[in-house]
This record gives C-alpha cells, structure tokens and sequence, in this order.
C-alpha cells in the first residue's frame, strides 16, 4: 500500500485566491511526522511546512497551513492568497518513529494563473 | 550557510561506465540519504545513511552502491550504470536525534542521462 497518496496530478488556482492541495497517509505508527516541500522548476526541493502526529493544533507558515485531519488520514496544505511564485510541483512527505524512511508522494503540480 | 552539496549537477554517460555522484553537508548531520525521482513516481528513496560506517537499502537499492567514511560526504555509485538509472537524483541530510520533525535538507538535485 501506498504511504502517501497525492491524488491530484494538476491543479490551477487563480492569483489571490486560496487553494488545497489533497495528501492522505497510511501508517499504523501512533507517532509520525508530515512534510510538505517545494519544488520550482528550477528543481531544488523547499521545505514548507511541519505537521506532528501529537501536535493539538495545524502548522501554519506564513500563507501556509495543513489542514490535519488525524482520523481521516489526512494533511492538505492550504496555500492563501495565491501568487505567481507559487506555480511549483508539491510534495506531500512522512516520516514514521519506529522508521528511518522517508516517504514522499508523487506530487502535485500546481499553476497560478494571473 | 547550511547547505548540501552534490556534484556534478548535469551529468551525461553511456551504459557501463562507472560514475560517483559526490554529496556533502556542512551541517553536522548523522543522516543521509538519497533519493531518484521520476515523473508520476515522485521522490523514492535509494540508500540512507544513520552515520559514519551506517548504511541501510531503501525501496529501490537496486544498480546503487553507497560508503559513509566521513560524516560530512555520503558519494552514491553507479558501479554499471544502465538507461533506466536515468533520473533527478537528490542527497539529503537531516539531524540524526530520533525526532519525527526533524527537517530534511536537499541538495540541488543531480540529472544524470544513461545513453
């Protein structure tokens, strides 16, 4: 089974507004991280944002957010007020406790368009 | 600056021709790994390293060969490299404390064709 599923393969969101890219995970670890990255098209990978299986409340950074829906298996990342240097490929990412991998999703491109 | 650093960037050889594709982090940093990605199949991981003389197989080992002899440098190898090696490969690093936050670190990225 897949670790992190990233269904959405594109994604077009108009400059200024808001938009959610999708991520679900699986693991049976009680303990476990979420990580979101960048990357442009000049391709180096940008960290973006932190989410903790035992954190009481959703990482913000900036215009982002995760909406983390523990029981669900779910940790989309909102990106507010849209810009047009948001226009990137999107990867969702975990880390278990008991592991030393680290798993990505096969990401989301994401256009703003002006 | 914090940085890791892979080399060469772009990197063009043909089937059966060993190559090293070098990585080094400034940070003091016990993990290490390395990743290929490929379009529809995101980042996966080939090796990782816990620290110096520690290496263990990621999902997809296979072709790849590693050493960690210094903290700081964690090469990847390619002892036959053969057309489905070609990919964007990137070295990572992370503090190696037992934290599930602990960030990861990429370097630049490598594009490496196999002819």
């Amino acid at each position: 089974a897949q670790k992190i599923t990233q269904t959405q393969p594109g994604m077009f969101v108009q400059e200024k507004e808001a938009v959610t890219l999708d991520c679900t995970y699986d693991t049976s670890d009680p303990s476990y991280g979420l990580f979101w990255y960048k990357q442009p098209s000049s391709g180096e990978m940008i960290f973006l944002i932190y989410q903790g299986s035992y954190d009481q409340q959703n990482a913000t950074e900036g215009r982002y957010s995760l909406n983390f829906q523990k029981a669900r298996k779910s940790a989309n990342l909102v990106i507010s007020a849209s810009q047009l240097g948001d226009s990137a490929m999107y990867f969702c990412a975990m880390r278990e406790n008991t592991g030393n991998q680290f798993y990505f999703g096969t990401g989301t491109s994401l256009t703003v368009i002006p | 600056e914090a940085q890791v650093t892979q080399n060469p960037r772009y990197l063009i050889t043909v089937t059966g021709k060993k190559l090293t594709v070098t990585c080094s982090q400034n940070m003091n940093h016990e993990y290490m790994s390395w990743y290929r990605q490929d379009p529809g199949l995101g980042l996966r991981q080939i090796y990782y390293s816990m620290n110096v003389e520690v290496t263990d197989k990621g999902d997809v080992p296979e072709g790849y060969k590693v050493s960690r002899k210094e903290k700081r440098n964690f090469p990847l190898i390619l002892e036959s490299p053969s057309p489905n090696q070609t990919s964007l490969y990137f070295c990572a690093s992370r503090p190696g404390r037992d934290l599930v936050k602990n960030i990861q670190y990429f370097g630049a990225g490598t594009r490496l064709s196999v002819l």
